[in-house]
């Protein structure tokens, strides 16, 4: 299956709480898994990526935990602030043939109230 | 560092107009993408090109053509433009190597009427 399912749809978070967002996948030929950050009226950028040979990888108050047995990955944010609140996707990359690609999740919405 | 342009930010098209969507990257990219957003649906890719010359198609390319006619640049076409067409148009590059992030314009607001 060629999908990378993401939830919750939205999330509103108060400031200073966790933040987390969590992505399931079926397929075993995925081998990179990039989350992405999108404020209104921009495209997404590239916030952190992890590779399935390690469980988990920190950048200041982003964390990715990977869990490759349950094919889960999940995207937690440290003492959210406001400017925290961005639309957040998860995505997974695998060789098809000659080139990479990339499937993405539908995203999640998330409002950090001050 | 401009990074990734995209050309109009905003435009509006009665059904079955035409028009073509401008794609400019300073990165020396190899490949591009296209890209469309639509609410609750994620980003759907539309066509992409892994190098000068040479297109694909993506998840959702009907009713859209491309061309790479230069490396820095990737032309995404609407020959009859549809309602259904009215999205936000996202362009992105990577470097042609394993795991490089796609860097993404600011996108283009197309409206159908």
């Amino acid at each position: 299956q060629q999908q990378v399912k993401q939830s919750p749809q939205s999330l509103i978070v108060q400031k200073g709480g966790i933040s987390i967002i969590n992505c399931a996948y079926e397929n075993t030929a995925f081998d990179y898994f990039p989350w992405y950050q999108q404020f209104p009226g921009k495209g997404p950028a590239l916030l952190i990526a992890i590779r399935p040979d390690v469980s988990e990888k920190k950048e200041g108050r982003f964390t990715i935990s990977f869990n490759k047995s349950a094919k889960q990955f999940s995207l937690h944010i440290m003492d959210s602030q406001p400017g925290d609140s961005a639309t957040y996707f998860c995505a997974a990359g695998y060789n098809a043939g000659n080139n990479r690609k990339l499937i993405w999740g539908l995203g999640t919405s998330l409002a950090v109230n001050p | 560092n401009a990074g990734v342009t995209q050309t109009p930010k905003f435009r509006v098209l009665k059904t079955g107009q035409s028009m073509t969507l401008l794609c400019a990257q300073d990165m020396n990219h190899e490949y591009m993408y296209w890209y469309r957003q639509d609410p609750g649906m994620g980003l759907r890719l539309i066509h992409y090109s892994v190098g000068e010359g040479t297109t694909a198609k993506g998840e959702v390319p009907d009713g859209y053509n491309v061309s790479r006619l230069k490396k820095q640049n990737f032309l995404l076409g609407l020959e009859s433009a549809a309602p259904s067409q009215t999205s936000v148009y996202f362009c992105a590059s990577s470097r042609g190597v394993s795991n490089q992030p796609q860097h993404f314009g600011d996108g283009t607001r197309l409206s159908i009427l």
